[in-house]
C-alpha cells in the first residue's frame, strides 16, 4: 500500500523553530511537497523537494532524504499566522498522495 | 486575475438527491483534480483529468461522476449512491508535461452537507 506518516499535532512558542517530519512509503516517487492549510481554507503550496537536501524559502525550509523515505518542513521565527495544518504529499506520477496533516499550534 | 473558482461555497442537499459542484479555472492548466477532505484528515483523490474528454478514477471514485468537456471546467456530481457525502470538496489544477514542482492550485472549496 501507499502511506505517509506525519505527527497529528505539534505545539510551539511564537518566535521559536519547529520541525514537522514526514515518512512515506509509495510505489512511485518524483518528489515531496509541502502545503499549508488554514482552518476552512484551501491548501497552498509551500515547497517541493525532488532531490536530497535542503531547500530554503524565506522562513520555511524543507529537507528530503530519498534513501530514508523521509522529509521534514522547518519553520523558523514562528508567527501566530503560521497556525495552520501542514501536509506532506508525494508526487507520484501525475498524482499527489497526501498525508493526514499536522496541526501546528502556536502559543504566545 | 488567474485562479480557480468553485461554487457554491456551502451546499445543502437532501438525502437521495444528486448534486453538481462547479469548478472553473483560467490558468490554462491541462490537469484538474477533485479531492474530498473530512475533518482532521488529509485530501483523498476522487477523480482527475489530464486532458479534455478524458478523466481517471482516484482512490474514492465510487458514488461520484465527472465530465471534462472544456479545458476550463471540471464539474463533479455527487450521486445518491455516495453513502456519506457530507465533506469539504476541493478542486485543483496543475501544469502537465514540463513539471518543475507539480504544484497544484486550489479553489476555495465547497462544503457539502447532506440533511
Amino acid at each position: 500500500g501507499q502511506s505517509l506518516e506525519q505527527p497529528s499535532e505539534v505545539t510551539a512558542v511564537e518566535g521559536a523553530i519547529v520541525q514537522i517530519n514526514c515518512t512515506y512509503q509509495t510505489s512511485g516517487f518524483y518528489g515531496l511537497s509541502w502545503y499549508q492549510q488554514h482552518d476552512g481554507g484551501a491548501p497552498t503550496f509551500l515547497s517541493y523537494n525532488a532531490l536530497d537536501g535542503l531547500e530554503e524559502t524565506g522562513r520555511f525550509s524543507s529537507f528530503l532524504s530519498r534513501s530514508d523515505s523521509y522529509g521534514y518542513l522547518l519553520l523558523q521565527e514562528l508567527q501566530m499566522k503560521d497556525s495552520a495544518s501542514y501536509f506532506c504529499a508525494v508526487d507520484s506520477n501525475y498524482q499527489l498522495i497526501w498525508g493526514a496533516g499536522t496541526k501546528l499550534i502556536i502559543k504566545p | 486575475d488567474g485562479g480557480i473558482t468553485q461554487s457554491p461555497k456551502y451546499l445543502f442537499r437532501k438525502e437521495g438527491q444528486n448534486v453538481t459542484l462547479s469548478c472553473e479555472q483560467n490558468l490554462n492548466h491541462d490537469a484538474m483534480y477533485w479531492y474530498r477532505q473530512d475533518p482532521g484528515q488529509g485530501l483523498r483523490l476522487i477523480y482527475y483529468s489530464q486532458i479534455v474528454n478524458d478523466f481517471q478514477k482516484g482512490d474514492i471514485a465510487e458514488g461520484y461522476s465527472v465530465s471534462r468537456e472544456k479545458k476550463e471546467s471540471f464539474p463533479l456530481t455527487v450521486t445518491s449512491a455516495q453513502k456519506n457525502p457530507t465533506a469539504f470538496y476541493l478542486c485543483a489544477s496543475s501544469i502537465v508535461g514540463e513539471k518543475i514542482n507539480n504544484e497544484q492550485f486550489f479553489g476555495p472549496g465547497t462544503r457539502l452537507t447532506v440533511l
